[in-house]
């Protein structure tokens, strides 16, 4: 089992729509949790962080937990063409587990395609 | 905002030699830097984890004598493919935890890209 699993896509949605990108993970103690949009060819950049249970908002941007599901989701409304990039989740693995160093984890993403 | 800026961009060496990457914290101390690596249209593969004043941490599968990682002060990390081949050709982006207001997130640098020809 990966530890950060993502839904490859591509997932497409018209301009104006909501698009909705999941993410599951496997260690049940992660502590916090992050979205990354990256463009081809250029680093991650972060959009959203979350480290507590339920709904985290910023702007367009709404990240949802659910730790007992270990379940963390991404809803972008009004999609834009210009969102169109791959959707980066990524976990910090519980330093207990990984030789006592905070280590970022990602998933393999989740391609976005935003036609107007 | 945290920045990190790693140079170069972009790098073409020949097979055989070695290729040294840098990152810097330009505005913020980096106790620890990660590097990662990334080949088309996968995700980003953690390699090592840079600790300031002491060795890194490789992940496993990762050659610590392929793949040399400095972290000689707050500011800067570099890691060094030694002996490169073709199969090393890849995106390397670097990363350090920023803390503030009792979160934290992680910056990455702009990348590298490397082509061993």
């Amino acid at each position: 089992q990966k530890e950060v699993e993502q839904n490859s896509g591509p997932l497409s949605v018209p301009e104006g729509a909501i698009a909705s990108l999941n993410c599951t993970y496997s260690d049940r103690v992660s502590q916090s949790f992050f979205w990354y949009r990256q463009y081809s060819g250029k680093s991650p950049e972060l959009i959203m962080s979350i480290y507590s249970n339920g709904d985290k908002e910023d702007g367009r941007f709404t990240a949802q937990l659910n730790k007992a599901s270990q379940y963390v989701s991404l809803l972008i409304r009004d999609s834009q063409p210009s969102d169109s990039a791959t959707y980066l989740c990524a976990v910090n693995k519980n330093p207990m587990f990984s030789g006592g160093y905070n280590k970022l984890i990602f998933g393999a993403g989740t391609r976005l395609a935003v036609h107007p | 905002g945290a920045v990190v800026s790693q140079h170069p961009s972009w790098v073409i060496c020949k097979s055989g030699t070695s290729v040294k990457i840098e990152c810097r914290s330009l505005d913020f101390q980096a106790t620890t830097m990660f590097w990662y690596r990334q080949f088309p249209k996968q995700s980003l593969m953690l390699m090592a984890t840079s600790n300031e004043g002491s060795k890194a941490t490789y992940e496993q599968g990762v050659e610590k004598d392929k793949f040399l990682i400095n972290h000689a002060s707050l500011t800067l990390s570099t890691l060094t493919v030694t002996s490169a081949h073709p199969e090393d050709s890849s995106f390397y982006i670097c990363s350090a935890r920023v803390d503030g207001g009792g979160n934290y997130g992680y910056t990455f640098g702009s990348g590298t890209r490397l082509t061993v020809v």
